[in-house]
């Protein structure tokens, strides 16, 4: 059975960091895209990041670039996300998704989410 | 990239055919034949029901259809059920490796 389980999600403060951790189950994350999804509270989901199959490429929204990392560990078949200096507009479930198509445009398999806070 | 743009509720009774739609622009939705649609229950993540804009995953029921004309994209339930209560969102590639996937507000569909 394909499972994602996030961790990792907390209350910061702003210009904190996060670690967030997706370990997977079912499948091999070498073999897929994978992303990062958030969703603020009473809005739809927001791309944030992508790591593709063979771990050589990553791409960021704008808006979290140069703050967030997206790597994985294959050993650990986990995917994670670093998140530094953390903003109030950064708070948001974040799930992580598996990429599917020939363009990776959905999503099969989503984590549970890990909620991230941040506030003084 | 802007958002989607998706009616705030949709309502029908049970039985009903209902249809939410999504409107983008020809840089994604009118652009490419890569519309998806999800299911998200309160507290739950999202669950995907339509992919490529009218296929349906394994296990997704045959009441759930897409379809799209020029810059909209629709999702119809038909037959509807009480446990289709949900928010359904839309998504469309965009073609930008920067921004690769865009979603809609969000449509609350409510089952009288």
């Amino acid at each position: 059975e394909v499972q994602l389980v996030e961790s990792g999600g907390g209350l910061v403060q702003p210009g904190g960091s996060l670690r967030l951790s997706c370990a997977a189950s079912g499948f091999s994350l070498s073999d897929y895209w994978m992303h990062w999804v958030r969703q603020a509270p009473g809005k739809g989901p927001v791309w944030v990041s992508r790591l593709s199959s063979d771990g050589s490429l990553t791409f960021y929204a704008d808006s979290v670039k140069g703050r967030f990392t997206i790597s994985r560990d294959n050993a650990k078949n986990t995917l994670y996300l670093q998140m530094n200096n953390l903003r109030a507009d950064d708070a948001a479930v974040y799930y992580c998704a598996r990429g599917r198509g020939s363009v990776d445009s959905w999503y099969d398999a989503w984590g549970q989410g890990t909620p991230a806070t941040v506030s003084s | 990239q802007s958002a989607l743009t998706q009616p705030p509720s949709a309502s029908g009774s049970p039985g009903q055919s209902v249809t939410i739609s999504c409107t983008g622009t020809r840089s994604d939705v009118g652009g490419y034949n890569h519309v998806s649609w999800y299911q998200q229950r309160p507290g739950k993540a999202p669950k995907l029901m339509i992919y490529e804009v009218n296929k349906r995953p394994s296990g997704v029921p045959d009441r759930f259809s897409g379809s799209k004309s020029g810059n909209t994209a629709s999702l119809t339930v038909s037959g509807l059920q009480a446990d289709d209560e949900a928010d359904y969102y839309c998504s469309s590639y965009t073609g930008n490796n920067n921004f690769p996937v865009v979603f809609g507000g969000g449509t609350e569909l409510t089952v009288l």
